[in-house]
Parts: C-alpha cells; structure tokens; sequence
C-alpha cells in the first residue's frame, strides 16, 4: 500500500545551521512530492514540490532532492531560523481512481535554539 | 485576505451529539478537501469534492457527510459524535484534481474537536 514515512521525528538545531529532513517513500508510480509546514496552531502550508523527472529543485533557503532509486526525498533549509521551528511533512500524490490525492507522512518536528 | 477559511476554530461537544464544520475559499478552486490530523500528527485525507461533487471518500464513518452547496464550500457534518472523532479537521482547496494536476492545496487553520 501506499505510505510516506519519515526517519527523525525531531530534529534540534542551532540558528544559523544547515538542517535536513528526510522523508522514505513506497508508492514508485507517485509522481510528484510536496513538502509543507505547519506551525503550531496553524494548518500546513506549501513550501516547495517537485515533479518526479528532477533530482533537485530549489527555493528561497530551501531545496528538495528526490532519489527515486532509493525513493528517499530530503528538504534541506539553508541558515535555519527561529522562525523556521515548525512540524514538516512530506507528501505524495497518490491516485485514487483517476484522481489525485495527497499521502501525507508522519512529520518531523523542527526546533531551532536560538 | 483569508483564502481558506474554517469555522469554528474550536468545538468541544458530548459524545452522541451532532455538529457541523463549516469552510470556505475565495481562491476560484474548483476542488475542496477535507483531512483529518490525529493527536500524533498524522494527516490523512477524508473527502474531495470536485465543482461539488463527491470525488474520493477514504472509507470514512457514514456519520460523516460533507455537503458542497456551491464550488466555494464544502462543510462537514458529524452525527452521534465519538470520542475517537477527537481531532483537528482541515479544509484545503486547490485548481484541479486531475491525474496530471500539480495544483498545491491550500489549507485552512483548521478547526479542534474535542468530544467528551
């Protein structure tokens, strides 16, 4: 069946540090991979996607590598921020009879010392 | 402005009792979805209605009806509510639902049930 999963439910860092969250993959047909952020209290909102024929894309002190050999998915946040303390989720679009829906994995949770 | 918008922000009920969860966007989405996210986090999809009509159900309870009067809303309406329905209910929107559609969905702020 399908399953997005994740390998680190927290994950600490120092402001200023590199931080990486990982996301593992099942479904091989998915074809394209979003990852968003959710703030406590708040529902989750986009950061950045990217389509099954990249390896990588990036954004605004993000980027997201995908290796559909291993079918691992990482995002990486360059100078994490306070700002940046959130739960993370990976998710994938699945199919459900022709449509698309999202499989969502279980979450990282992101903090960031200041 | 509000593009995905959920009331109430909270509901604390009795067990048995009914209640309803009201959303709506002003993105001109044409699709609206409606995920449930446990105590652990976990957000899974129940419904998707397309220009109002019901797309995918993820085998939820038939105590859950969601009831889309127009492409801008799709409400959620619990019967003889259960402890296990304890959870934080998202409503999200996005374009389209099509195969090759990678339309973001847009989520709103999500609304708490607490059942007693």
């Amino acid at each position: 069946g399908e399953s997005v999963g994740l390998h680190l439910p927290t994950l600490s860092v120092q402001e200023g540090d590199n931080s990486i969250i990982n996301c593992a993959y099942s479904n091989s047909a998915s074809d394209y991979f979003i990852w968003y952020k959710q703030e406590s209290g708040k529902g989750p909102q986009f950061i950045i996607d990217i389509r099954s024929n990249m390896d990588k894309r990036q954004g605004q002190r993000v980027t997201v590598l995908l290796n559909k050999t291993v079918k691992h998915l990482s995002l990486q946040i360059a100078a994490t921020q306070p700002g940046d303390s959130a739960v993370y989720f990976c998710a994938e679009k699945g199919m459900n009879t022709g449509f698309q829906k999202l499989v969502f994995g279980t979450g990282t949770r992101l903090l960031v010392s200041p | 402005d509000t593009a995905v918008s959920q009331t109430p922000k909270y509901l604390v009920t009795q067990m048995g009792n009914d209640k309803s969860i009201k959303c709506e966007q002003n993105l001109g989405h044409d699709t609206m979805y409606w995920y449930k996210q446990d105590s652990k986090k976990f957000l899974k999809i129940m419904f998707s209605y397309n220009n109002k009509e019901l797309i995918i159900n993820e085998t939820v309870p038939n105590r859950f009806s969601p009831k889309s009067p127009d492409k801008a809303h799709l409400n959620l309406h619990i019967n003889s509510l259960e402890l296990g329905d304890s959870a934080v209910y998202f409503c999200a929107s996005s374009q389209a639902l099509w195969q090759t559609s990678t339309d973001t969905q847009y989520f709103g702020p999500g609304t708490r049930l607490t059942v007693l």
